[in-house]
């Protein structure tokens, strides 16, 4: 069982749509949670963290976790063809440790 | 405010031979995380350095290995490179006594022929 799972799509959305990525984890002592975009040839980039259950809301993207289901997902609102891009789910066990990542969801918004 | 940078952006090598990338973190951080990313895969971690130390290793052989300076930049050496070495290499910068908010760099593409 990989550490790290997400569905490698590509997950495909009409513009203004709402994209929901999920991403779930095999450690239950992992403590911090994070989601990376990362456009073609680029590197990732930090997008959002959370850090307890429930949700976290950051303009148009929303995490939100469940320890007790090891789930993570990102929402995100208001669909725009530019965020269209690989969306990197990332685990650490404790904080200040190394980043376990999943193999990413490919996103398209389709004007 | 600096961002994390990288150099070179891009290389190429051949098999055996070796390697050196270089990371310098961002403004106020510590601590630099080394991963290599495969085409269609997530990064991997191949270590971490804090104050001038090797704090953690990801399951990578020997060949890879690296150094802190006292400036918090940070060296990655592959030796003996292999054609399956070929992939994006991250650098990634935090400051410890937080949460460990990771931010990359833009990364090297290193290509071995």
């Amino acid at each position: 069982q990989k550490e790290v799972e997400q569905n490698s799509g590509p997950l495909s959305v009409p513009e203004g749509a709402i994209a929901s990525l999920n991403c779930t984890y095999s450690d239950r002592g992992s403590q911090s949670f994070f989601w990376y975009r990362q456009y073609s040839g680029k590197s990732p980039e930090l997008i959002m963290s959370i850090y307890s259950n429930g949700d976290k809301e950051d303009g148009r993207f929303t995490a939100q976790l469940n320890k007790a289901s090891q789930y993570v997902s990102l929402l995100i609102r208001d669909s725009q063809p530019s965020d269209s891009a690989t969306y990197l789910c990332a685990v650490a066990m404790e904080y200040g440790n190394k980043l376990v990542f999943g193999a990413g969801t490919i996103l398209r918004v389709k004007s | 405010d600096a961002g994390v940078t990288q150099s070179p952006t891009h290389l190429i090598k051949t098999r055996g031979q070796q390697v050196t990338l270089r990371c310098s973190p961002k403004s106020g951080h510590d601590t630099v995380s080394w991963y290599q990313q495969a085409l269609g895969q997530g990064p991997q971690f191949i270590f971490q350095y804090y104050e001038e130390e090797e704090r953690q290793r990801g399951n990578f052989p020997d060949r890879f290995s690296g150094h802190q300076f006292p400036n918090y930049s940070s060296e990655l050496n592959v030796n003996a490179l292999l054609l399956g070495d070929s992939a994006l290499y991250l650098c990634a910068s935090s400051l410890r006594q937080t949460y460990n908010e990771q931010f990359f760099g833009p990364g090297t593409r290193l290509t071995v022929l």
